[in-house]
């Protein structure tokens, strides 16, 4: 079966520091993954999506960036934390024609 | 792209059917209609799709009107543990590729 792991589950980082999100995925190959952000309160908004190994898509600018470098292996990144970059961070793979896992997320707040 | 509209709230008494409705007029013939719930600080939980017949689950069951401009999905005996934003969602995109791009949901609080 699908699964997909994220972690880790809560961070605190002071700002100007740099951030490493992982996310990896079991049970697919060659899967689309995508990163979302929900700012307290919000709804989710989609920050990155990629097809395949070194593809990525940037659906906002903003002071992240994502990587993959392998297959199942997403990574979303930062060099520099900003106040605004608090949230809850979500993976998620999405196959064609079926429905999107997600992972279970990671709150990220900046201080 | 299609998009999406969800009232933002909704009550609903325990034990009592939940109806929530969602407006997709823009949506082409080829997408689908997804639903999921979002229980507080979880990722997202997928409830049930369609595309132009009615779906039914072990979760809830989908209506999608005849010219597909809308669906309302339902929870037919709501309990306190659906408390959750609901959200309804169009895909997009090609059969190599599916976006799901989220609006704000639904948010449903199920009552004693």
């Amino acid at each position: 079966s699908q699964t997909i792991h994220q972690w880790p589950a809560t961070l605190v980082q002071p700002v100007g520091s740099p951030l490493s999100l992982e996310c990896t995925v079991e049970g697919t190959s060659n899967p689309n993954l995508y990163w979302y952000r929900q700012a307290a309160g919000r709804g989710l908004q989609l920050l990155f999506y990629s097809v395949g190994i070194g593809q990525i898509s940037s659906e906002v600018p903003q002071n992240l960036s994502a990587s993959r470098p392998q297959d199942r292996q997403f990574i979303l990144s930062s060099k520099k934390l900003l106040l605004s970059d608090s949230g809850f961070y979500l993976c998620a793979w999405i196959g064609v024609n079926t429905e999107a896992f997600f992972g279970q997320g990671t709150r990220l707040t900046v201080v | 792209d299609a998009k999406t509209t969800q009232p933002p709230s909704m009550d609903c008494a325990e034990g009592r059917a939940a109806n929530l409705p969602c407006n997709h007029s823009t949506i082409s013939g080829n997408e689908y209609v997804y639903w999921y719930r979002q229980i507080h600080s979880q990722g997202p939980q997928y409830i049930i799709h369609g595309l132009k017949n009615n779906e039914t689950n072990e979760m809830a069951s989908l209506i999608i009107t005849e010219d597909r401009k809308s669906s309302t999905l339902i929870l037919p005996h709501a309990t306190l543990r659906d408390t959750a934003v609901y959200y309804c969602i169009v895909r997009r995109g090609n059969t190599g590729f599916q976006k799901l791009v989220f609006g704000t949901g639904t948010r449903l609080l199920v009552s004693p």
